[in-house]
C-alpha cells in the first residue's frame, strides 16, 4: 500500500540556517504530493504541492521537487525564521477506492524548532 | 472568513460515556473528513463524506460513527469511548476530492478518555 516516510525530529536550527526535511514515499500509480504545516495550537494548512514528476512546488520561501526516480519530495528553505517553527507533514494522494473514496496518506510529521 | 469549526476543543471523559464532536464549515464544500493524529503515526482518516447522506469508512473507523444530514455539518460520534480513542481529532473539508485540491482543517479537538 501507499506510505510516506519522513525524517524524525525535532530538527533544531538557528535563524537564517538552511532547512531540509526529507520525505520519501511508496505508491502505486502517479500520486500528487503535498507538504502541510501545523503551527502550535492550529490545524494543518497546505504549504505546497506538486502533481507530476519534476514539478516544483513553492510557497513562502519553501520549495520541494517531485522526484519520481528517487520517490522523494524533500522540503527546503534557504533561510529559516523563528516563525517557521511548526510541525511539517508530507502527504500523498491515494488512488480512488472502489467506493469512490479518496484520501491523503500522511507521514508522521517532523517538528522544526528555529532558535533566534 | 472561510473556516472549519470544531467543538469542543478539549474534552476529558470516561469510558463508555457517549460523546459527539461537532464540525461545521462555511465554504459550501462537498467533501468532509475526520482524521485522528497520534504521535509517530501522522494523521489517519476515520470517516469520509462525499456529499449529504454519502459517507464511507476511512482507514480507522472502528468505534466511530458519522452522519451528514446537512452539507455544512459532519459530526463525529463516539458511542462508547475507550481509552485507545484518546487522541487529537481534526475535521477537514475540501471543494475537490482529497488529493486533488487543498484540504481545510479545523483547529483540532483533543479528547482524553479515562
Amino acid at each position: 500500500g501507499n506510505s510516506v516516510t519522513q525524517m524524525e525530529g525535532p530538527v533544531t536550527l538557528s535563524e537564517e540556517a538552511f532547512l531540509t526535511i526529507n520525505c520519501t514515499y511508496t505508491a502505486t500509480g502517479y500520486p500528487s504530493l503535498f507538504w502541510y504545516v501545523q503551527y502550535p495550537g492550529e490545524g494543518l494548512q497546505l504549504l505546497l504541492k506538486a502533481t507530476k514528476a519534476d514539478d516544483k512546488g513553492s510557497n513562502k520561501g519553501f520549495e520541494a521537487t517531485y522526484r519520481k526516480e528517487t520517490t522523494s519530495f524533500h522540503l527546503e528553505k534557504g533561510s529559516v525564521q523563528v516563525s517557521d517553527s511548526a510541525v511539517y507533514f508530507c502527504a500523498l494522494s491515494a488512488p480512488y477506492t472502489d467506493t469512490g473514496r479518496r484520501a491523503l496518506t500522511f507521514g508522521s510529521g517532523t517538528r522544526l524548532q528555529v532558535q533566534p | 472568513e472561510a473556516q472549519v469549526t470544531q467543538n469542543p476543543r478539549y474534552l476529558i471523559t470516561v469510558t463508555g460515556k457517549k460523546l459527539t464532536v461537532t464540525c461545521s464549515q462555511n465554504m459550501n464544500h462537498e467533501y468532509m473528513s475526520w482524521y485522528r493524529q497520534d504521535p509517530g503515526l501522522g494523521l489517519r482518516q476515520i470517516y469520509y463524506s462525499m456529499n449529504v447522506e454519502v459517507t464511507d469508512k476511512g482507514d480507522v473507523p472502528e468505534g466511530y460513527k458519522v452522519s451528514r444530514k446537512e452539507k455544512r455539518n459532519f459530526p463525529l460520534i463516539l458511542e462508547s469511548p475507550s481509552p485507545n480513542q484518546t487522541s487529537l481529532y481534526f475535521c477537514a473539508s475540501s471543494f475537490r476530492p482529497p488529493g486533488t485540491g487543498e484540504l481545510f482543517f479545523g483547529e483540532g479537538s483533543r479528547l482524553t478518555v479515562l
